[in-house]
Protein backbone atom coordinates (compact mmCIF):
# COMPACT_ATOMS: atom_id res chain seq x y z
CA UNK A 1 0.00 0.00 0.00
CA UNK A 2 1.38 3.28 -0.51
CA UNK A 3 -0.33 5.08 2.04
CA UNK A 4 -1.34 8.46 1.46
CA UNK A 5 0.27 10.47 -2.32
CA UNK A 6 0.43 13.77 -2.98
CA UNK A 7 1.46 15.48 -6.23
CA UNK A 8 3.20 17.65 -6.79
CA UNK A 9 5.80 17.45 -4.00
CA UNK A 10 6.93 21.03 -5.17
CA UNK A 11 5.26 24.02 -6.85
CA UNK A 12 6.32 27.63 -7.62
CA UNK A 13 3.62 29.99 -8.29
CA UNK A 14 3.38 33.51 -9.86
CA UNK A 15 0.60 36.04 -7.95
CA UNK A 16 -2.66 34.87 -9.74
CA UNK A 17 -2.36 31.81 -11.01
CA UNK A 18 -3.87 29.04 -10.21
CA UNK A 19 -3.27 25.10 -9.16
CA UNK A 20 -4.54 22.18 -7.87
CA UNK A 21 -2.79 19.83 -5.22
CA UNK A 22 -3.98 16.21 -5.46
CA UNK A 23 -4.13 13.80 -2.98
CA UNK A 24 -5.05 9.98 -2.78
CA UNK A 25 -5.28 7.49 -0.35
CA UNK A 26 -5.53 3.62 -0.38
CA UNK A 27 -6.67 2.44 2.74
CA UNK A 28 -10.10 2.94 1.55
CA UNK A 29 -10.89 5.83 4.61
CA UNK A 30 -13.55 7.79 4.85
CA UNK A 31 -12.06 11.10 6.03
CA UNK A 32 -9.56 13.12 4.17
CA UNK A 33 -8.50 16.45 5.33
CA UNK A 34 -6.24 19.27 4.17
CA UNK A 35 -3.84 20.79 6.42
CA UNK A 36 -0.86 23.50 5.81
CA UNK A 37 2.00 23.81 7.82
CA UNK A 38 4.05 27.53 8.30
CA UNK A 39 7.34 28.04 10.73
CA UNK A 40 6.20 28.08 14.32
CA UNK A 41 2.18 27.88 13.27
CA UNK A 42 2.04 24.28 13.60
CA UNK A 43 -0.67 22.69 11.30
CA UNK A 44 -4.06 24.44 10.47
CA UNK A 45 -6.73 22.73 9.13
CA UNK A 46 -8.04 23.89 5.64
CA UNK A 47 -10.93 21.66 4.93
CA UNK A 48 -12.35 18.15 5.28
CA UNK A 49 -14.55 15.84 3.84
CA UNK A 50 -15.70 13.63 6.57
CA UNK A 51 -17.24 11.53 3.83
CA UNK A 52 -17.16 10.69 0.20
CA UNK A 53 -19.58 13.82 -1.43
CA UNK A 54 -19.30 16.06 1.91
CA UNK A 55 -16.77 18.96 2.82
CA UNK A 56 -16.43 21.47 5.28
CA UNK A 57 -14.44 24.71 6.45
CA UNK A 58 -11.44 23.90 8.85
CA UNK A 59 -10.12 26.83 10.49
CA UNK A 60 -8.48 28.82 7.64
CA UNK A 61 -10.30 27.95 4.32
CA UNK A 62 -10.10 31.34 2.31
CA UNK A 63 -8.88 31.57 -0.80
CA UNK A 64 -8.93 27.87 -1.11
CA UNK A 65 -11.75 25.45 -2.77
CA UNK A 66 -11.90 21.67 -2.56
CA UNK A 67 -13.27 18.43 -4.32
CA UNK A 68 -14.16 15.07 -3.19
CA UNK A 69 -13.91 13.14 -6.17
CA UNK A 70 -14.56 10.25 -4.92
CA UNK A 71 -13.85 8.05 -1.99
CA UNK A 72 -9.67 7.99 -2.63
CA UNK A 73 -8.97 11.68 -4.20
CA UNK A 74 -9.49 14.54 -2.23
CA UNK A 75 -8.08 17.74 -4.34
CA UNK A 76 -6.97 21.04 -3.37
CA UNK A 77 -7.26 24.21 -5.49
CA UNK A 78 -5.94 27.96 -5.45
CA UNK A 79 -7.94 29.72 -8.00
CA UNK A 80 -5.72 32.74 -7.40
CA UNK A 81 -2.89 32.51 -5.83
CA UNK A 82 -1.14 34.84 -2.91
CA UNK A 83 2.39 35.14 -1.62
CA UNK A 84 0.17 34.55 1.57
CA UNK A 85 -0.27 30.93 0.80
CA UNK A 86 3.13 30.42 0.56
CA UNK A 87 3.74 26.64 2.65
CA UNK A 88 3.98 23.37 2.76
CA UNK A 89 0.75 21.60 2.37
CA UNK A 90 -0.21 18.16 3.74
CA UNK A 91 -3.34 16.05 3.06
CA UNK A 92 -4.05 13.20 5.67
CA UNK A 93 -6.84 10.62 5.96
CA UNK A 94 -8.64 8.11 8.41
CA UNK A 95 -11.30 5.74 8.88
CA UNK A 96 -12.99 7.15 11.51
CA UNK A 97 -10.92 10.40 12.08
CA UNK A 98 -9.58 9.78 15.30
CA UNK A 99 -6.05 8.64 14.16
CA UNK A 100 -5.02 10.44 11.03
CA UNK A 101 -1.96 9.13 8.24
CA UNK A 102 -0.22 11.83 6.51
CA UNK A 103 1.03 12.36 3.13
CA UNK A 104 4.34 13.52 2.40
CA UNK A 105 3.58 17.20 1.48
CA UNK A 106 3.51 19.74 -0.97
CA UNK A 107 6.26 22.83 -1.16
CA UNK A 108 4.25 25.69 -2.39
CA UNK A 109 6.03 29.27 -3.22
CA UNK A 110 3.83 31.94 -4.72
CA UNK A 111 5.99 34.44 -5.77
CA UNK B 1 -12.98 24.99 21.47
CA UNK B 2 -9.68 22.75 21.86
CA UNK B 3 -6.37 24.33 21.79
CA UNK B 4 -3.40 22.73 22.75
CA UNK B 5 -0.13 24.54 24.13
CA UNK B 6 3.44 23.35 23.62
CA UNK B 7 6.03 24.90 25.83
CA UNK B 8 9.05 25.23 24.01
CA UNK B 9 9.55 25.95 20.04
CA UNK B 10 13.12 24.51 20.90
CA UNK B 11 14.53 21.82 23.25
CA UNK B 12 18.03 20.42 23.02
CA UNK B 13 19.15 17.65 25.09
CA UNK B 14 22.36 15.64 25.30
CA UNK B 15 22.83 12.18 23.65
CA UNK B 16 21.72 9.27 26.63
CA UNK B 17 20.10 12.45 28.27
CA UNK B 18 16.24 12.31 29.55
CA UNK B 19 13.89 14.18 27.11
CA UNK B 20 10.67 15.35 27.87
CA UNK B 21 8.49 17.53 25.88
CA UNK B 22 5.48 19.34 27.29
CA UNK B 23 1.57 19.44 26.22
CA UNK B 24 -0.99 21.15 28.11
CA UNK B 25 -4.59 21.01 26.37
CA UNK B 26 -7.92 22.49 27.00
CA UNK B 27 -10.96 20.24 25.77
CA UNK B 28 -14.51 20.37 27.32
CA UNK B 29 -15.17 17.04 26.84
CA UNK B 30 -12.77 13.88 27.55
CA UNK B 31 -10.08 14.27 24.67
CA UNK B 32 -8.23 11.92 22.77
CA UNK B 33 -4.63 12.81 22.32
CA UNK B 34 -1.65 12.06 19.86
CA UNK B 35 2.09 12.90 19.28
CA UNK B 36 3.00 13.19 16.28
CA UNK B 37 6.75 13.52 14.76
CA UNK B 38 8.18 15.00 11.63
CA UNK B 39 11.61 14.08 10.32
CA UNK B 40 12.95 16.96 8.12
CA UNK B 41 11.51 17.40 4.96
CA UNK B 42 8.81 14.41 5.30
CA UNK B 43 5.27 14.26 6.49
CA UNK B 44 3.85 13.76 10.27
CA UNK B 45 4.31 10.05 11.78
CA UNK B 46 1.96 8.77 15.11
CA UNK B 47 4.88 8.43 17.69
CA UNK B 48 1.28 7.60 19.98
CA UNK B 49 -2.24 8.36 20.95
CA UNK B 50 -4.52 7.98 24.07
CA UNK B 51 -8.11 7.66 23.78
CA UNK B 52 -9.15 5.38 26.39
CA UNK B 53 -8.01 3.49 29.57
CA UNK B 54 -4.08 3.15 30.63
CA UNK B 55 -3.27 6.42 30.91
CA UNK B 56 0.42 5.88 30.68
CA UNK B 57 1.03 4.78 26.84
CA UNK B 58 4.02 3.83 25.17
CA UNK B 59 4.81 4.51 21.58
CA UNK B 60 7.11 3.73 18.88
CA UNK B 61 10.67 4.47 18.82
CA UNK B 62 10.98 4.37 22.78
CA UNK B 63 8.56 7.11 24.13
CA UNK B 64 5.88 7.00 26.29
CA UNK B 65 3.33 10.06 27.51
CA UNK B 66 0.97 9.97 30.80
CA UNK B 67 -2.61 11.48 30.41
CA UNK B 68 -3.12 13.64 33.38
CA UNK B 69 -6.54 14.70 33.48
CA UNK B 70 -5.93 16.57 36.88
CA UNK B 71 -3.11 18.75 35.29
CA UNK B 72 -4.61 18.50 31.58
CA UNK B 73 -1.81 17.58 30.49
CA UNK B 74 -0.16 14.69 27.73
CA UNK B 75 4.08 15.05 28.15
CA UNK B 76 5.61 13.11 26.16
CA UNK B 77 9.03 11.18 27.48
CA UNK B 78 11.95 8.68 26.28
CA UNK B 79 14.35 7.72 29.17
CA UNK B 80 17.39 8.51 26.49
CA UNK B 81 17.55 10.40 23.55
CA UNK B 82 19.30 9.46 20.52
CA UNK B 83 20.71 11.16 17.58
CA UNK B 84 17.84 9.84 15.43
CA UNK B 85 15.64 11.74 17.63
CA UNK B 86 16.21 15.06 16.43
CA UNK B 87 12.98 15.96 14.76
CA UNK B 88 10.06 18.12 15.71
CA UNK B 89 7.36 17.08 17.50
CA UNK B 90 3.79 18.04 17.72
CA UNK B 91 0.90 17.57 20.32
CA UNK B 92 -2.74 17.20 19.00
CA UNK B 93 -6.08 17.22 20.54
CA UNK B 94 -9.01 15.67 18.53
CA UNK B 95 -12.90 16.98 19.01
CA UNK B 96 -15.35 15.94 16.63
CA UNK B 97 -18.10 17.99 14.75
CA UNK B 98 -19.76 17.69 11.02
CA UNK B 99 -19.49 13.88 11.10
CA UNK B 100 -16.11 13.86 11.53
CA UNK B 101 -13.09 13.79 14.33
CA UNK B 102 -10.82 16.49 13.40
CA UNK B 103 -7.47 16.99 15.31
CA UNK B 104 -5.96 20.65 16.72
CA UNK B 105 -2.24 20.96 16.58
CA UNK B 106 0.31 22.81 18.96
CA UNK B 107 3.00 24.92 17.48
CA UNK B 108 5.71 21.81 17.74
CA UNK B 109 8.80 21.67 19.39
CA UNK B 110 12.17 21.27 17.72
CA UNK B 111 14.02 18.25 19.63
CA UNK B 112 17.82 18.86 18.84
CA UNK B 113 19.86 16.08 20.55
CA UNK B 114 23.73 17.29 20.99
CA UNK B 115 26.47 14.21 20.63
Amino acid sequence: NAGVTQTPKFQVLKTGQSMTLQCAQDMNHNSMYWYRQDPGMGLRLIYYSASEGTTDKGEVPNGYNVSRLNKREFSLRLESAAPSQTSVYFCASSLRGVEQFFGPGTRLTVL
Amino acid sequence: AQSVTQLGSHVSVSEGALVLLRCNYSSSVPPYLFWYVQYPNQGLQLLLKYTTGATLVKGINGFEAEFKKSETSFHLTKPSAHMSDAAEYFCAVTHSGAGSYQLTFGKGTKLSVIP
